[in-house]
């Protein structure tokens, strides 16, 4: 299993502003996730993390918008830029080892945009 | 694209009710299955998984959910559910490398 610890915990940012969150694996894994989950809703795919190379976004999502970091095989960012109310979230990091795996999650960000 | 249905968005149970969550999914190849759990405040756990062999898949706290490849479907059962089992429930699909796609949720509330 793998343990994923993200920071921060939870947040309250002014619009406009961006905010970084980190995601940090206990373990070497290939694959890095990021979702968001907003309130009463279920997890949507934000974009999948690359080590070495652009993340892949799903539809409707943009990297201008989450530019996301993966250095190294533990650890990914991911940014949430000119934020608005409506990216109040929860945002989640998860991870897989590869194929016939579980995927694990951070506990996630809980994000309040004032 | 895969996508998965979970047909009940809120069930209410008395404590000891048998429990039945039902979930679909669309895609013709072959997939991996999952239930999740995210008790109130908390965040996501698994309760069980299925890749391959027997179709009846046994989770943790009493949990098991059975695929039947024929209709497309995962659903999870508990003969007898707890107050503790108050929680929202997630089905989810992957196929491969891909990331898990997520069904909107099943809120369970159980009373006493």
């Amino acid at each position: 299993s793998a343990v994923i610890s993200q920071k921060p915990s939870r947040d309250i940012c002014q619009r406009g502003t961006s905010l970084t969150i980190q995601c940090q694996v206990d373990s070497q894994v290939t694959m890095m996730f990021w979702y968001r989950q907003q309130p009463g809703q279920s997890l949507t795919l934000i974009a999948t993390a690359n080590q070495g190379s652009e993340a892949t976004y799903e539809s409707g999502f943009v990297i201008d918008k989450f530019p996301i970091s993966r250095p190294n095989l533990t650890f990914s960012t991911l940014t949430v830029s000119n934020m608005s109310p409506e990216d109040s979230s929860i945002y989640l990091c998860s991870s897989r080892t590869g194929t016939d795996t579980e995927a694990f999650f951070g506990q996630g960000t809980r994000l309040t945009v004032v | 694209a895969q996508s998965v249905s979970q047909h009940n968005h809120h069930v209410i149970l008395s404590e000891a009710a048998s429990l039945e969550l039902g979930c679909n999914y669309s895609y013709g190849g072959t997939v991996n299955l999952f239930w999740y759990v995210q008790y109130p405040g908390q965040h996501l756990q698994l309760l069980l998984k299925y890749f391959s062999g027997d179709p009846l898949v046994k989770g943790i706290k009493g949990f098991e959910a059975e695929f039947i490849k024929s209709k497309f479907s995962f659903n999870l059962r508990k003969p007898s559910v707890q107050w503790s089992d108050t929680a929202e429930y997630f089905c989810a699909v992957t196929t491969g490398n891909t990331p898990l796609v997520f069904g909107k949720g099943t809120r369970l509330s159980v009373i006493a």
